[in-house]
């Protein structure tokens, strides 16, 4: 199994500019997660999504748009990009949390350079 | 806000002693994890602690919770040069859908 995996790994735009990420997992997970992580602060919920078809705001939801069309994908937009979402983006995956494991499986992360 | 934080921000210590990292958390919780980030990497869960349990172990960690204080420790023991990397703590509220993740404590083990 790859787990999750995040494409691309590394992104350079410039402000203004639009494009997505896209995350995948093959382990069947019900949630995804976006988050962002700036140095030295812990990682920010952009989005999140309870199934496939479902998304909802996180912590820090501005200039960010996500879709979950089918349940392994979980994709995020930035519509127009700014030098304050230069950052490294993380998604996550978790089983539902009601059946008590909601353990969050990683990705690499992608790392987007807004110049 | 943050929900959880963590103390100290960074330590270093001598391979073979012990790490002991704090975090403080502000409501109740369903459950408190915490996960590993190597340099460069995505977050690896370590160890999850339900908020009717006091204390857990796996392997070389032992987690602690005091749900009285709104705070847990993790405690890593025999430390390894591997070990170098940043920890997390993160919380999941009761009745959320999501965990809150603190700053994180950067640890370092020096041969």
């Amino acid at each position: 199994n790859a787990g999750v995996t995040q494409t691309p790994k590394f992104r350079v735009l410039k402000t203004g500019q639009s494009m997505t990420l896209l995350c995948a997992q093959d382990m069947n997970h019900e949630y995804m997660y976006w988050y962002r992580q700036d140095p030295g602060m812990g990682l920010r919920l952009i989005h999140y999504s309870v199934g496939e078809g479902t998304t909802a705001k996180g912590e820090v939801p501005d200039g960010y748009n996500v879709s979950r069309l089918k349940k392994q994908n979980f994709l995020l937009g930035l519509e127009s990009a700014a030098p304050s979402q230069t950052s490294v983006y993380f998604c996550a995956s978790s089983y539902h949390s009601s059946q008590g494991s909601d353990t969050q499986y990683f990705g690499p992360g992608t790392r987007l350079t807004v110049l | 806000s943050q929900q959880g934080e963590e103390d100290p921000q960074a330590l270093s210590i001598q391979e073979g002693e012990n790490a002991t990292m704090n975090c403080s958390y502000k409501t109740s919780i369903n459950n408190l994890q915490w996960y590993r980030q190597n340099s460069g990497r995505g977050l690896v869960h370590l160890i999850l602690i339900r908020s009717n349990e006091r204390e857990k172990h796996s392997g070389r960690l032992r987690v602690t919770l005091d749900t009285s204080k709104k705070s847990s420790s993790l405690l890593i023991t025999a430390s390894r040069a591997a070990d170098t990397a940043s920890y997390f703590c993160a919380t999941r509220w009761q009745g959320a859908q999501k965990l809150v993740f603190g700053q994180g404590t950067r640890l370092t083990i020096n041969p």
